[in-house]
C-alpha cells in the first residue's frame, strides 16, 4: 500500500492563480480531510469528507473548494491564490466511523503564494 | 468549541534525559486524545492514543495518561534518544472525527 499520497510536494504560485492539490489513498478509507499547517498554530482543518459525494467545511474553509467523486481521491482547489494561503497542506484519511480511529497523513505539499 | 494547549517549545535535551511535554484540553463530552509526531520533512504519524479516562497510551517508550480531572494528556519518556528529535502534536477528536491540534512542540535531542 502506498498509503496517502500528495502531489505536488512543492508549488509556487502568483497571487490570483488557481491550482489543485491532489490527494489519493489506497486504503479504502471513507473519511478524508485537508489541513493546513502554519508556524505556531498546529494544524487546522480546511474541509473534510465522510464518503464519496459528501463534503463539509472545517475551521478555515474560505478560499478553498473540495469535491469527492471517488473513495480514493480528495482534491483541494484554490480558485484565486492569496499570500495568506502560503502554508504546508496535509491530507489525511481514516477508516470506520469512530472518532478514535487513527488518521493517516500524507507527506504534505508546501505552497508559496507570491 | 474544542481546544488543545500545548507546552511551548522548542525543547532541547541531552540524550538519555527525561522528557515531559505538557498538554491540556478543553472539550465537551468525552474526547479521544492523541499524540502525533512529525519527523523533519515528513507528514504526521500517530505516536499513541487514549480513548477514555485513566487510559494510558504507550509506544516506543513514550507514555501519556488520559486525566479527565485535570483535562490533561502529558507526554513522557524516560530516556530520549537523538532519533526522537521531531515535532510533537497533542490532539483530540470529539463526537466527529475532526482532529483539533495543539500548536506543536519542537524537540531536539543532543548526543
Amino acid at each position: 500500500n502506498a498509503g496517502v499520497t500528495q502531489t505536488p510536494k512543492f508549488q509556487v504560485l502568483k497571487t490570483g492563480q488557481s491550482m489543485t492539490l491532489q490527494c489519493a489513498q489506497d486504503m479504502n478509507h471513507e473519511y478524508m480531510s485537508w489541513y493546513r499547517q502554519d508556524p505556531g498554530m498546529g494544524l487546522r482543518l480546511i474541509h473534510y469528507s465522510v464518503g464519496a459525494g459528501i463534503t463539509d467545511q472545517g475551521e478555515v474553509p474560505n478560499g478553498y473548494n473540495v469535491s469527492r467523486s471517488t473513495t480514493e481521491d480528495f482534491p483541494l482547489r484554490l480558485l484565486s491564490a492569496a499570500p495568506s494561503q502560503t502554508s504546508v497542506y496535509f491530507c489525511a484519511s481514516s477508516s470506520g466511523s469512530s472518532s478514535y480511529n487513527e488518521q493517516f497523513f500524507g507527506p504534505g505539499t508546501r505552497l508559496t503564494v507570491l | 468549541g474544542n481546544s488543545v494547549t500545548q507546552m511551548e517549545g522548542p525543547v532541547t535535551l541531552s540524550e538519555e534525559a527525561f522528557l515531559t511535554i505538557n498538554c491540556t484540553y478543553t472539550a465537551t463530552g468525552y474526547p479521544s486524545l492523541f499524540w502525533y509526531v512529525q519527523y523533519p520533512g515528513e507528514g504526521l504519524q500517530l505516536l499513541l492514543k487514549a480513548t477514555k479516562a485513566d487510559d494510558k497510551g504507550s509506544n516506543k517508550g513514550f507514555e501519556a495518561t488520559y486525566r479527565k480531572e485535570t483535562t490533561s494528556f502529558h507526554l513522557e519518556k524516560g530516556s530520549v534518544q537523538v532519533s526522537d528529535s521531531a515535532v510533537y502534536f497533542c490532539a483530540l477528536t470529539g463526537s466527529a472525527r475532526q482532529l483539533t491540534f495543539g500548536s506543536g512542540t519542537q524537540l531536539t535531542v543532543l548526543p
